[in-house]
């Protein structure tokens, strides 16, 4: 298995306060990505880095933002979370290029309250 | 930009063959394959890539149809342990980026 951890594992909060998840990984991939995943829309890109300090937005990047200033570690930040961002999150890692695998961490449920 | 992908649910018995279909209205370069079983992260199986090369599952084969921007998954005599929801995923920009279709549940049944 890719060593990809992400932290914290399950999370409860309340509207309006901030919530960081963290995602690790030990294999020096150059990509990481930040999905969540709910019933009915399947996997949906948040942000994604192509390197230290280098982010992007995807598919659903409102009220998200991103860091990554070492390349083991991507942080994704509800600046004032909703409860419409009650979700599973996902972090993936990837080395890029032709024939590229990602490879997805254990999950971050969230429940906003 | 998401890709398709159907059916969206399918039940089988134990041996039988299933097919999952995913399609996209942009051209394809690469079609990735993955499933996930409940409450578990997504698994990679199989990548196809533009031109035929194909890399992943030994027991799980898949076609990729570029005119037509078309990739299927072919699961032959079908295991319990292929139960979960399948994914594919499209990089139509070619950025290392993949949109996933919302994904097709199989079940299998003893």
């Amino acid at each position: 298995d890719a060593g990809i951890t992400q932290s914290p594992r399950h999370k409860v909060t309340e509207t309006g306060t901030p919530v960081t998840l963290r995602c690790h990984q030990t294999e020096n991939h150059r990509y990481m990505y930040w999905y969540r995943q709910d019933p009915g829309h399947g996997l949906r890109l948040i942000h994604y880095s192509y390197g230290v300090k280098d982010t992007d937005k995807g598919e659903v990047s409102d009220g998200y933002s991103v860091s990554r200033s070492k390349t083991e570690d991507f942080l994704l930040t509800l600046e004032s979370a909703t409860s419409s961002q009650t979700s599973v999150y996902f972090c993936a890692i990837s080395e890029g290029g032709v024939g590229w695998t990602q490879y997805f961490g254990p999950g971050t449920r969230l429940l906003v309250l | 930009q998401q890709p398709v992908q159907s059916p969206q649910a399918v039940i089988l018995r134990e041996g039988e063959d299933a097919v999952i279909n995913c399609s996209s209205s942009k051209a394809l370069y690469s079609v990735h394959w993955y499933r996930q079983k409940h409450g578990e992260a997504p698994v990679f199986l199989m990548i196809l890539l533009k031109g035929g090369e194909q890399k992943g599952h030994e027991k799980i084969s898949a076609s990729f149809n570029e005119k037509k921007q078309q990739s299927s998954l072919y699961l032959t005599a079908s295991q319990l342990s292929y139960s979960g929801t399948y994914f594919c995923g499209t990089d139509p920009d070619r950025d290392d980026k993949i949109i996933f279709g919302k994904g097709t549940r199989l079940h299998i049944l003893p």
